[in-house]
């Protein structure tokens, strides 16, 4: 079965600071994977997804995340974190024959220090 | 106005109650689905449907049935309500145009608390 696993429950970097929050996938065959931003109090909303089309993708809000097939590895990362960037962040894999479900991991809170 | 609405936003009932969570959407996608989201867990699929008469269970259904009234609404009941139960409770919506990658719109949640 696919999963997703997210390194870390909590990440806290200062304003300014390289923001790098991990996600690796298990899967037989290369899926399609998001991520997730959940501000306090609301809903989910997308930053951004690899649908194969290129390694490196970019989202709203000056993320971006690499896919590395070699490390199973789908990490999101903004050069520099702003205090609105506090967030739960939740990284997600759907099967490519099964795209509409969408397998969620654990979730990283992102702490972002003035 | 909010594309995926969710009522009510905020509910207290006790063991035993039936309780019914609503949601709508103005997004006219056809797919529509009801997580949990429990600290630590991520979101975890209860139900999910593909149209009014395709409804499907998701990993974690037992408990939890769901009606599709119309494209949409789509609605999540607990029978009766166990503790284990308190959670925050999202519904979300697809639209199958973007063929197999399909982006999923949430609603605001709702916050389920069984005493």
């Amino acid at each position: 079965a696919q999963s997703v696993t997210q390194l870390g429950s909590h990440v806290s970097v200062s304003e300014g600071a390289l923001v790098l929050l991990r996600c690796n996938y298990s899967s037989s065959v290369p899926p399609y994977l998001f991520w997730y931003v959940q501000y306090p109090n609301q809903g989910l909303q997308l930053l951004l997804k690899y649908t194969s089309a290129a390694t490196l993708v970019k989202g709203i809000n000056g993320f971006e995340a690499e896919f590395k097939k070699s490390e199973t590895s789908f990490h999101l990362t903004k050069p520099s974190a702003h205090m609105s960037d506090a967030a739960e962040y939740f990284c997600a894999v759907s099967p490519y024959d099964s795209s509409y479900k969408l397998i969620f991991g654990s979730g990283t809170r992102l702490l972002v220090r003035p | 106005d909010a594309d995926v609405t969710q009522t009510p936003r905020n509910r207290i009932t006790k063991t035993g109650k039936r309780i019914m969570l609503e949601c709508s959407q103005t997004k006219g996608h056809d797919r529509m689905y009801w997580y949990r989201q429990d600290p630590g867990l991520g979101l975890r699929l209860i139900y999910y449907s593909f149209d009014v008469k395709d409804i499907n269970k998701g990993e974690i259904s037992d408990g939890y049935s769901v009606s599709r009234q119309a494209q949409a609404k789509f609605s999540l009941s607990l029978e009766s309500a166990i503790p284990n139960q308190t959670a925050l409770y999202f519904c979300a919506t697809s639209d199958t145009t973007q063929g197999v990658t399909d982006t999923q719109y949430f609603g605001p949640g709702t916050r389920l608390t069984v005493l």
